[in-house]
């Protein structure tokens, strides 16, 4: 079974801190995705990944940036953490063969930024 | 502009009250449509894919069907531990996600 692991439950930041979100994932797979959940605005991609150091802007990329220097790992960065940026984050991944296929969740880091 | 809209966005059902959630898309091209489970403080849990219109899939108490325009996740007679948010997602060249239905099942 494939396990997407986030190194943080919950975390908990000052406004203007760089923060770094992790993720890892056990099933070689080539796409890894960063998504944000928020009430009433349902899942929006942040940014993926299709390989390593390749990346693509999703949805809303601003303020964020990702890192993929091995292929099990893609972190997500808050540059300058802002009190709009208080969510919860989603990491998931999928092997290779198209992005139209289930996706495999993490279970998440909720982020507050004070 | 692709979308993908749930609904109802809440409902609450006794226990053994079969009901459906809906799930409209207006995606060109569909590749695949995705159902998923969420509990609290956890992560999307993959449920079924369905690729065509007409086609189904079961899963213990739920069966999601599609059409051209939409798609449906019916719960026949729900239990409390059917209890969650439920997720569609569709897309052909990207995923869409809903905003969810939020499932609660009284005892």
């Amino acid at each position: 079974d494939v396990k997407v692991t986030q190194s943080s439950r919950y975390l908990v930041k000052r406004t203007g801190e760089k923060v770094f979100l992790e993720c890892v994932q056990d099933m070689d797979h080539e796409n890894m995705f960063w998504y944000r959940q928020d009430p009433g605005l349902g899942l929006r991609l942040i940014y993926f990944s299709y390989d390593v150091k390749m990346k693509e802007k999703g949805d809303i990329p601003e303020g964020y940036s990702v890192s993929r220097e091995k292929k099990e790992r893609f972190s997500l960065i808050l540059e300058s953490a802002s009190t709009n940026q208080t969510s919860m984050y989603l990491c998931a991944s999928i092997p290779s063969g198209g992005l139209i296929q289930p996706q495999h969740f993490g279970d998440g880091t909720r982020l507050s930024i004070l | 502009e692709d979308q993908v809209t749930q609904s109802p966005e809440a409902l609450r059902l006794q226990e053994g009250e079969s009901s459906s959630l809906n799930c409209s898309y207006t995606v060109s091209g569909l590749r695949g449509l995705f159902w998923y489970r969420q509990d609290p403080g956890k992560g999307p849990e993959f449920l079924f894919t369905l690729y065509s219109a007409g086609e189904e899939k079961e899963k213990e108490r739920l069966k999601a069907t599609l059409t051209k325009k939409e798609s449906f996740l019916h719960i026949t007679a729900p239990k409390p531990e059917d209890s969650a948010t439920y997720l569609c997602a569709a897309g052909d060249d990207k995923i869409i996600f809903g905003k969810g239905t939020r499932l609660h099942i009284l005892p």
